[in-house]
């Protein structure tokens, strides 16, 4: 399995409140992502990364932000939370194969807004 | 409007036969296909991918097929076992965009 862990697993938090989710890798991959997950909707990109400082908006980034000051660790950040950013939120790595890129996944953050 | 589309939400095998799961894309830009497998309360697995230039990969027990003109993917499992129950993710990418399909839910009964 590659070496990705995310913190917390579980949290729950007000309205209003700032939320930082980290996501932590091993494997020295350049490219960094952050998905949500959400049901009839699959996976669906918020932000990624593709190297220290260097960051691009996904699909459904409204309300959030990233920042990747080292190559292992990428931080999502609610600014404000709202309760339509309850969900589970994956991070995903990287690497090219032969044939093209493939991601791997962390274990997930379930986020609670009441 | 969904780019990647699985519209089938749940399938229900019995142990031992075939399941065969469906993706439809819609980005001709797309140029290599994945799919991963997801147990509750843990993260997507990687499972097989394709590339456009092939029509056919197999590992194992896992074969994905793609139809290029039809824009169609396919994971057949064969034999499928308790095991293999699972949500089912199809992606679809070029370079570093990857784009997910909602997921089929796998049952394959005792």
């Amino acid at each position: 399995d590659a070496g990705i862990t995310q913190s917390p697993r579980h949290k729950v938090t007000e309205t209003g409140t700032p939320v930082t989710l980290r996501c932590h890798q091993t494997e020295n991959h350049r490219y960094m992502y952050w998905y949500r997950q959400d049901p009839g909707h699959g996976l669906r990109l918020i932000h990624y990364s593709y190297g220290v400082k260097d960051t691009d908006k996904g699909e459904v980034s409204d309300g959030y932000s990233v920042s990747r000051s080292k190559t292992e660790d990428f931080l999502l950040t609610l600014e404000s939370a709202t309760s339509s950013q309850t969900s589970v939120y994956f991070c995903a790595i990287s690497e090219s194969s032969y044939q093209g890129y493939e991601q791997y996944f962390g274990p997930g953050t379930r986020l609670t807004v009441t | 409007d969904q780019q990647v589309k699985q519209n089938s939400p749940s399938l229900s095998v019995q142990e031992g036969r075939i399941s065969i799961l469906n993706c439809d894309y819609t980005n001709s830009m797309f140029d290599y296909f994945l799919w991963y497998k997801k147990y509750p309360a843990e993260g997507p697995t990687f499972l097989i991918s394709i590339s456009s230039i092939k029509d056919k990969n197999e590992d194992g027990r896992f074969t994905v097929f793609l139809n290029k003109s039809a824009k169609h993917l396919s994971l057949h499992i064969v034999p499928s076992q308790p095991g293999d129950s699972a949500v089912y993710f199809c992606a679809a990418s070029y370079g570093q965009n990857f784009v997910f399909g909602p997921g089929t839910r796998l049952s394959v009964l005792p």
